[in-house]
């Protein structure tokens, strides 16, 4: 089976321009989150998707958006970047449904520098 | 609220030495689920193993094995006869039915392992 593949895998944008990554997850799972990792905050929580529906949002503020689609394939869009928008993005797959403690797996990232 | 913290930031051994990595947890939810991640210099976060909540027997898998103390809310990681492969950053992670699928990571161990 193929793992989560996250697209593109690096990017440089500037301030204030927007950005779109995107997420396959792992064929047959229907779970779909999202993290941010930095050197000064670690691996923080954005969002989870299931079933084309947030479950579940992390303490980041609304220019952080995402979605779902049919096929399990997620996307997140950061608006009006600031320079603390530059980090690795990880997208994660899991089979189960919300809440039941199923490994997640995780994609190879989009690491975003902004300028 | 959640908690993983991971008080050893940086462990540097000589190759076939054996390591522990310590993981301290704090959680309300009675039914959780723990974690270890590993992620090599390539970024992409390697699912490790799980655990839950109701299991505390030990696991061993090869050359790692794995310690879950309910009593003292740990779930400390060993690699036995270390390798140089092993050289990574290592992370422990929480989820709860009460959170969702969300992981709650703790702030990484930076394993070095030395020829």
């Amino acid at each position: 089976k193929a793992g989560v593949t996250q697209t593109p895998r690096y990017l440089i944008k500037t301030r204030g321009q927007q950005v779109t990554l995107s997420c396959s997850p792992i064929s047959g799972h229907r779970s779909v989150s999202w993290y941010q990792q930095t050197p000064g905050q670690g691996l923080q929580f954005l969002f989870e998707y299931f079933s084309e529906t947030q479950r579940n949002k992390g303490n980041f503020p609304g220019r952080f958006s995402g979605r779902q689609f049919s096929n399990s394939r997620s996307e997140m869009n950061v608006s009006t970047l600031e320079l603390g928008d530059s980090a690795l993005y990880l997208c994660a797959s899991s089979l189960g449904a919300h809440g039941k403690g199923y490994e997640q797996y995780f994609g190879p990232g989009t690491r975003l520098t902004v300028t | 609220a959640q908690k993983v913290t991971q008080a050893q930031t940086e462990i540097s051994v000589v190759e076939k030495e054996d390591v522990t990595l310590d993981c301290v947890y704090e959680t309300r939810d009675t039914t959780y689920y723990l974690f270890w991640y590993k992620q090599p210099p390539s970024g992409e976060l390697v699912f490790l193993i799980r655990r839950n909540s109701f299991d505390e027997q030990n696991e061993i898998s090869g050359r790692y094995s794995w310690n879950f103390q309910k009593s003292t809310s740990s779930f400390n990681f060993t690699i036995t006869a270390s390798q140089v492969v092993d050289s990574a950053v290592y992370f422990c992670a929480l989820s709860s039915t009460g959170a969702g699928n969300m992981l709650t990571f703790g702030g990484g161990t930076r394993l070095m392992v030395k020829p």
